[in-house]
């Protein structure tokens, strides 16, 4: 079994859809959860970040933990034909730098106008 | 938070050859990481990269054919030695955010080994 698991899509959606993606995880020791965006033929970029359960906002994301059912979500509201992009999520167990961070495999998504 | 340039962008490699992949960050890191991402697949953590020590491999990973150099505080390479079509794929380095937050990654090297 994967440390983290991500439904890889595709999914594709309408614009102004509201879009829901989601990973769950087996080791209960992480406790700092990431979202990733990543656009064709470019390096991941960091989109959102947070601690333990809880809610985060961010304009129109929404990051979701809640580690009782090991289970993170990225809500986008209103999205948009530039929100088009493989979305990945990250965790890992330390506060140091030298944190090894494990990756879900990527949801791929698309808005069409 | 930092800026990572990464060359080459892309290449299309013989299967038996090498290739060095460079990493140039805009700032003095102590650690940098390497990673691949195989097709449809996570990312997966290479190496850790140290300035001054020999770099940490992960399990899967060996040194003799993911060798890594680190001069320097904001460079780092890594060379796909004695490739073949298994190691196409996109390497992407990083180096950490501030504290727990996560890392910032380059554009990557989209290989191609035929």
């Amino acid at each position: 079994q994967k440390e983290v698991e991500q439904d890889p899509g595709p999914l594709s959606v309408p614009e102004g859809a509201i879009v829901s993606l989601n990973c769950t995880y087996s080791n209960s020791a992480f406790q700092y959860f990431m979202w990733y965006r990543q656009y064709s033929r470019k390096g991941p970029e960091l989109l959102m970040y947070t601690y333990s359960s809880g809610n985060k906002e961010d304009g129109r994301f929404t990051a979701q933990v809640d580690k009782s059912s090991k289970y993170i979500s990225l809500f986008i509201r209103d999205s948009q034909p530039s929100d088009s992009a493989t979305y990945l999520c990250a965790m890992k167990k330390e506060y140091n730098q030298g944190g090894k961070l494990i990756f879900g495999q990527g949801t791929e998504l698309s808005v069409k106008p | 938070s930092a800026v990572i340039s990464q060359k080459p962008s892309r290449d299309i490699c013989q299967r038996g050859t090498s290739l060095t992949i460079q990493c140039q960050v805009d700032s003095q890191v102590t650690m940098m990481f390497w990673y691949r991402q195989q097709p449809g697949q996570s990312l997966t953590l290479i190496a850790t990269a140290n300035q001054g020590s020999e770099a940490t491999y992960e399990s899967g990973f060996v040194i003799d054919k993911f060798p890594i150099s680190r001069p320097n505080l904001t460079f780092s390479t890594l060379t796909v030695s004695n490739m073949s079509p298994e190691d196409s794929s996109i390497y992407l380095c990083s180096v950490p955010g501030q504290g727990a937050r996560g890392y910032t990654f380059g554009s990557g090297t989209r290989l191609t080994v035929v």
